[in-house]
């Protein structure tokens, strides 16, 4: 699975988009981006994965670049209860997904 | 529909005794998967199980602990002869089906074990 490099911290104003950048410029082709959080070490929450195109649930928006070298996971309206830590995956297959140290947002009243 | 259900939520044990942790999947779900959580840390893999089977045990240490998911009944992760670090929050996850690329895991609360 390719590796993934992400900001260790990030602040965001509450009421306003959250942009979680995400680089994984080894990825293939083949390979999925899955972010998952996990809000004050309660278990991790999958958020949303997709593969070339750009995705779009209830909790959030996943914009993959063209070349698909890196991602962007966007909360919209970003809560208090946002602050958490972000992991950005890549996967294709197996049986495991690398969590790294991800990116801990933090909202702001 | 619930979620995947661990317990004991929180377990203490003083070094040299046993730690038996338990997990259900979501229902219909047959694959389970456990990770630890250090301290400061990321989730780590430990192993993954279907029923009656252990498909990849690569994360799991050599000694000590070991896993099963039997026909019925909860998957267990028993840690034996506990040290100091085993201190940590272990997570179990289950799919619904062969682990692949669009195979979502969905996560437990998890269980947090202080040996004294």
């Amino acid at each position: 699975d390719a590796k993934t490099t992400q900001p260790t911290s990030m602040d965001c104003a509450e009421g306003r988009a959250a942009n979680l950048p995400c680089n994984h410029s080894t990825i293939s082709g083949n390979e999925y981006v899955y972010w998952y959080r996990q809000i004050h070490s309660q278990g991790p929450q999958y958020i949303i994965h997709g593969l070339k195109n750009n995705e779009t649930n209830e909790m959030a928006s996943l914009i993959i670049t063209e070349d698909r070298k890196s991602s962007t996971l966007i909360l919209p309206h970003a809560t208090l209860r946002d602050t958490a830590v972000y992991y950005c995956i890549v996967r294709f297959t197996g049986n495991q997904f690398y969590f790294g140290t991800g990116t801990s947002l933090t909202v702001i009243p | 529909n619930a979620g995947v259900m661990q317990n004991p939520r929180h377990l203490v044990r003083r070094r040299g005794q046993e730690a038996r942790l338990r997990c259900s999947p979501m229902k219909g779900h047959s694959h389970v998967y456990w990770y630890r959580q250090l301290p400061e840390e990321g989730l780590k893999f430990m192993v993954y199980l279907q029923k009656e089977n252990i498909i990849d045990e690569s994360g799991m240490p050599k000694e000590r602990f070991s896993a099963e998911f039997p026909k019925e009944g909860p998957s267990i992760l028993r840690i034996q002869q506990v040290v100091r670090g085993d201190s940590a929050a272990y997570f179990c996850a289950s799919s619904p089906r062969l682990a692949g690329a669009t195979e979502t895991q969905y996560f437990g609360p998890g269980t947090r074990l202080l040996v004294l």
